[in-house]
């Protein structure tokens, strides 16, 4: 059975402290792994999709990495906006999605 | 573009009663979607429709019904509600299912007491 799980559950930053997020995965045949940001009340907002290992994608102060068993999503200097949940999805061979239940970050000025 | 739309964003329903989840989007997905968001926990597929008057369960799809009778429109039937019920609905669309993103609406909040 696919699995995800993301590490740590909730994450306390100033702002500037940069820091990293983990999502292990095991899946059969790993098709696309996604990173989604949700503010809360709202849905979930797309970020990076990653396809294969070694494969790394930026946008502003967040930075996506792959290798075969994990992704990681670093955050450099964050501002108290980057304050989310932020949650990994993996898609296996037979495009099923499977979710982690995220990591919520909080950045305090 | 409004994108994905939901109503209502909330609601309370006593036990034993139905309602309907509406879900609507505007950007012509053929995919179309809709997850639970409990707590602690990853969001779970209820049902899925691949076109209008195309539909599959997913992983979570007892006491939930659906149909898609335009490509616009998704909605979500509970029948019977019960506590276990009480959740965050989202509905989600894509272009397509191939390693695609999904745009999220912004959710149902359902209490069943």
């Amino acid at each position: 059975e696919d699995q995800v799980t993301q590490s740590p559950e909730a994450l306390r930053l100033q702002e500037g402290e940069s820091s990293s997020l983990n999502c292990s995965y095991t899946v059969s045949g790993l098709r696309g792994l996604f990173w989604y940001r949700q503010d809360p009340g709202k849905g979930p907002e797309f970020l990076f999709t990653l396809y294969s290992a070694g494969e790394e994608k930026e946008k502003e102060r967040l930075k996506a990495t792959l290798t075969k068993k994990e992704s990681f999503l670093h955050i450099t200097a964050p501002k108290p906006e980057d304050s989310a949940t932020y949650l990994c999805a993996v898609q296996a061979r037979d495009y099923k999605l499977s979710f982690g239940a995220g990591t919520t970050v909080t950045v305090r000025a | 573009n409004a994108g994905v739309t939901q109503t209502p964003k909330f609601r309370i329903l006593k036990i034993g009663q139905s309602m309907t989840l509406q879900c609507a989007q505007d950007m012509n997905h053929n995919y179309m979607y809709w997850y639970r968001q409990d707590p602690g926990m990853g969001l779970k597929l209820i049902y899925y429709s691949v076109g209008a008057g195309i539909t599959d369960k997913g992983e979570v799809p007892n006491g939930y019904n659906v149909s898609r009778s335009t490509t616009e429109d998704f909605p979500l039937r509970l029948e019977l509600a019960a506590p276990s019920q009480t959740s965050v609905y989202f509905c989600a669309s894509s272009y397509r299912d191939r390693v695609e993103k999904l745009f999220f609406g912004s959710g149902t909040q359902l209490s069943v007491l």
